[in-house]
């Protein structure tokens, strides 16, 4: 069965640090991972890695897929309050039957105090 | 443009009742899924539809069932509704259901 391991599933820093999170899975054919950041309810999309290696970033963010490993890892440098939400590691697959089929981890809850 | 619509916002239901929600995807996108998220389980895939079929269902009763429009809107239903389906609904879009997934703010769910 396809899965998604989000860790940790919550984590308190202050303002100015800097955090990692991390996603592993197990599925079959992958075809990308993904990154959605959601504050109140609509999930908003962060990344789409599908390279292993490869490391994309956007202002204080960064992620990188490591397909040996079968891990990502989303990094956060000098956080703000902004930053607090819950933080969703999905993965995309591509068989028959799959299509709009994003498999989630249970995400990760960021608080960031001031 | 305009980004996934989902309507209404927030519903209040009563057991054994049935609900009706709906979602306009992006302009030019074909494929529309539904999730479900619950603080438990976390965001769990419901269906798939792209061109009014749909084409991949999640692991849930059958109470649950959509379809979709020409104009690619979708809707779901939950019929005989239960105190565990309230939840926050999610909708989400993408041009052919393989990757490039917009959501939508989502529809609250309460079912008393």
């Amino acid at each position: 069965e396809d899965k998604v391991v989000q860790s940790p599933l919550s984590l308190v820093v202050h303002e100015g640090d800097t955090v990692t999170l991390n996603c592993s899975y197990e599925v079959t054919n992958f075809r990308s991972l993904l990154w959605y950041k959601q504050e109140k309810k609509a999930p908003t999309f962060l990344f789409m890695l599908t390279s292993s290696g490869i490391e994309k970033k956007s202002g204080r963010l960064s992620s990188i897929l490591d397909k040996k490993e079968l891990s990502s890892i989303l990094n956060i440098t000098a956080t703000q309050t902004g930053d607090s939400a819950i933080y969703l590691c999905a993965v995309d697959t591509h068989y028959g039957g799959s299509q709009g089929n994003l498999i989630f981890g249970k995400g990760t809850k960021l608080s960031v105090k001031p | 443009k305009a980004g996934v619509t989902q309507t209404p916002r927030y519903l209040i239901k009563t057991r054994g009742q049935q609900v009706t929600l709906s979602c306009s995807p992006i302009s030019g996108h074909r494929s529309v899924s539904w999730y479900q998220q619950t603080p438990g389980q976390g965001l769990q895939f419901l269906f798939e539809y792209f061109s009014e079929t749909q084409r991949n269902k999640g692991n849930f009763p059958g109470r649950f069932s959509g379809r979709q429009f020409s104009n690619s809107r979708s809707e779901m239903n939950v019929s005989t509704l239960e105190l565990g389906d309230s939840a926050l609904y999610l909708c989400a879009s993408s041009f052919d259901g393989q990757g490039g997934y917009t959501f939508g703010s989502g529809t609250r769910l309460t079912v008393v």
